[in-house]
């Protein structure tokens, strides 16, 4: 059975802290894997990876992917209280369908 | 601008009621995913699409049934609404295979509750 486990599944910051996110998978058919971030509402994507070791970045967010490990995770530094949202971790399967497995998720609450 | 648009953002049904959660996308996407997304449980699969009038079930398809009649538009329908389908419902599409990042796109949500 496909799984994606996230860690952990709350955390508690204040601003200016660093955060590290965790996604481990067991899934048949890898394709990439895609952080995505909740607020109030829908999911809005982040980063997709798909080879080892490359670094994704986006300001001060970052992200790796390990695929013998089987692993990523997304790196937030300087956060801030608009970081606050549940970060969501998927992987993508090799199908024309375009599935993905989730994972559980993090909430992430940064505090002033 | 992706849009994904869900008819409605709260619903309130009651048990035994036929619902109907309708999701639209503008994106010319072939693939079109229902998820429900509760505290602790993360976004869990209902039914997907991967063309008009296709579709597959994912991880939790009992009590739904969906319909997908033209390109844009995915259905999901509640024949016989129970007090444990009270849920978020989220839509999403993605494109297919080799037209850019497989991320997908989310709409805002149906908030349903069924007393």
């Amino acid at each position: 059975e496909d799984k994606v486990v996230q860690s952990p599944l709350s955390l508690v910051v204040h601003e200016g802290d660093t955060v590290t996110l965790n996604c481990s998978y067991e899934v048949t058919n890898f394709r990439s894997l895609l952080w995505y971030k909740q607020e109030k509402k829908a999911p809005t994507f982040l980063f997709m990876l798909t080879s080892s070791g490359i670094e994704k970045k986006s300001g001060r967010l970052s992200s790796i992917l390990d695929k013998k490990e089987l692993f990523s995770i997304l790196n937030i530094t300087a956060t801030q209280t608009g970081d606050s949202a549940i970060y969501l971790c998927a992987v993508d399967h090799n199908t024309n369908a375009g599935k993905s497995t989730f994972g559980d998720g993090t909430t992430l609450t940064v505090k002033p | 601008d992706v849009k994904v648009t869900q008819s409605s953002r709260y619903l309130v049904k009651r048990t035994g009621e036929k619902v109907f959660l309708e999701c639209v996308q503008d994106m010319d996407h072939e693939n079109m995913f229902w998820y429900r997304q509760d505290p602790g449980l993360g976004l869990r699969l209902i039914y997907f699409s991967y063309d008009v009038k296709m579709k597959e079930k994912g991880d939790i398809p009992e009590g739904y049934s969906v319909s997908r009649e033209k390109k844009e538009r995915f259905s999901l329908i509640l024949e016989s609404a129970s007090t444990n389908q009270t849920s978020m419902y989220l839509c999403a599409s993605s494109p297919s295979d080799g037209r850019g990042n497989n991320e997908q796109f989310f709409g805002p949500g149906t908030r349903l509750t069924v007393l």
